[in-house]
């Protein structure tokens, strides 16, 4: 069975600050995707990054960047300069090769301070 | 198309009550989902449908629950005879079969059993 871990429960930084929320999975798909959400206070789940798990080539969006390691079954997520908007909850979820079922860490709160 | 939408958004009931939401997904997906949500946890996975068939319930999923999609379309979850326990965010998604780049999320049904 799959399962995702986030072991941050809660972060907190300043504003402009770097910060890296951390996700592990498990897995037994040769073929499977993972995947970053944001859930802001409204509750919606709002897509961030799918990588595919032949593709370990690190990828940066603005100010965000991931890093994907099969070697340590990795995927974490990197916030540069950080900002008040990004306070949310994130979390990392997998896709197996049967792609219906999404399979969820319990999310990491970030909260961003002025 | 607005995405998927979720009826009500908040929804406060007495134990022992039945509620049922509603999920309208985006029109030309064909698979759509159930996730609950509880209180500083990830989404879990309830149902999924494709078409009007449902294919799979997860445990999670007592007889109390009940799902359905008429014709393909909309799709609305029943809860039987609720319990304070039931209490969570109700999630809705959708997507093209076989489409890897995950699903579209709704905004949630948040059910508060008192």
């Amino acid at each position: 069975a799959q399962k995702v871990t986030q072991a941050q429960t809660e972060i907190s930084v300043v504003e402009k600050e770097d910060v890296t929320l951390d996700c592990v999975y498990e897995t037994r798909d040769t073929t499977y995707y993972l995947f970053w959400y944001k859930q802001p206070p409204s509750g919606e789940l709002v897509f961030l990054i799918r990588r595919n798990s032949f593709d370990e080539q690190n990828e940066i969006s603005g100010r965000y960047s991931w890093n994907f390691q099969k070697s340590t079954s990795s995927f974490n997520f990197t916030i540069t300069a950080s900002q008040v908007v990004d306070s949310a909850v994130y979390f990392c979820a997998h896709l197996g090769g049967s792609n219906y079922k999404l399979t969820f860490g319990k999310g990491t709160l970030l909260t961003v301070n002025p | 198309d607005t995405g998927v939408s979720q009826n009500p958004r908040h929804k406060i009931t007495k134990r022992g009550q039945n509620v049922t939401f509603r999920c309208d997904p985006i029109s030309e997906h064909n698979r759509l989902y159930w996730y609950r949500q509880t209180l500083g946890q990830g989404p879990e996975f309830l149902t999924y449908f494709q078409n009007e068939a449902q294919l799979e319930k997860s445990r999670l999923l007592s007889d109390r629950f009940s799902a359905e999609r008429p014709k393909g379309s909309f799709s609305t979850l029943e809860i039987q005879r609720t319990e304070q326990g039931d209490s969570a965010m109700y999630l809705c998604a959708s997507s093209l079969a076989g489409n890897s780049y995950g699903y579209t999320f709704g905004s949630g049904t948040r059910l508060t059993v008192v």
